[in-house]
């Protein structure tokens, strides 16, 4: 059982918008920055959002960050097919002298 | 350009001592904000943070794992070091090594290696 909990898996059509959510605790999403990876099949993951809702050069700017509270969330807009991969967001956790966590990860199927 | 590459044994037999190695190019390890951390990933399941090392050798660990675990850094040659005591099968993961920078802006995993794959069984 993942510290951050997302939804196993969404999908959605070329051209849609979908978000993904992450959700979390005081000692991690509430007090420390989001990230967001993407990791398409046999591939090492990717950052894609640093810092809650930071692009790395290169990532498209249909992917957005953002964060509220305890919760976090990806949007993906204008969906492509090769957007179709596992995603995960990850921050810093002030717990137990200090530890990094991964959401449980999200397989984003373009239909 | 940042390029990291893990290395190690592809199958270790269980209780034995897994060792792992993690060459970096195109950063230094003593630069302020930098760290190296090891992250696996079982076959067909979510990733997994084991450890982080930082630019002033400060460590971090998954706390379920601290017991077994040691990272350690040679600065002059580029390389972070991890171990891991008595493997099981569980333990069959792909295991990856990551930059992480670390600020204001809180940490985030920049670089990646290719990752490798460690199989325990007898």
């Amino acid at each position: 059982q993942s510290v951050l909990t997302q939804p196993p898996s969404v999908s959605g059509t070329p051209g849609q918008r979908v978000i993904i959510s992450c959700s979390g605790a005081s000692s991690n999403i509430g007090s420390n920055a989001v990230t967001w990876y993407q990791q398409l099949p046999g591939t090492a993951p990717r950052l894609l959002i640093y810092t809650n809702n930071q692009r790395p050069s290169g990532v498209p700017d249909r992917f957005s960050g953002s964060k509220s509270g305890t919760s976090a969330s990806l949007t993906i807009s204008g969906l492509r097919s090769e957007d179709e991969a596992d995603y995960y967001c990850g921050t810093w956790d002030d717990n137990l002298n200090g530890r990094w966590v991964f959401g449980g990860g999200t397989k984003l199927t373009v239909l | 350009q940042v390029t990291l590459r893990e290395s190690g044994p592809a199958l270790v037999k269980p209780t034995e001592t897994l060792t792992l190695t993690c060459n970096f190019s195109g950063f230094s390890l003593i630069t302020r904000g930098m760290c190296v951390a090891w992250v696996r990933q079982p076959p067909g399941k979510a990733l997994e943070w084991l450890a982080l090392i930082d630019w002033d050798d400060d460590k971090y660990f998954n706390a379920f794992l601290k017991p077994r675990l040691t990272v350690s850094r040679d600065t002059s040659r580029n390389l972070v070091v991890l171990t891991m005591t008595n493997m099981d099968p569980v333990d069959t993961a792909t295991y990856y090594c990551a930059r992480v920078q670390s600020g204001f802006g809180g940490y985030y995993f920049d670089y990646w290696g290719h990752g490798t794959l460690v199989s325990v069984s007898s």
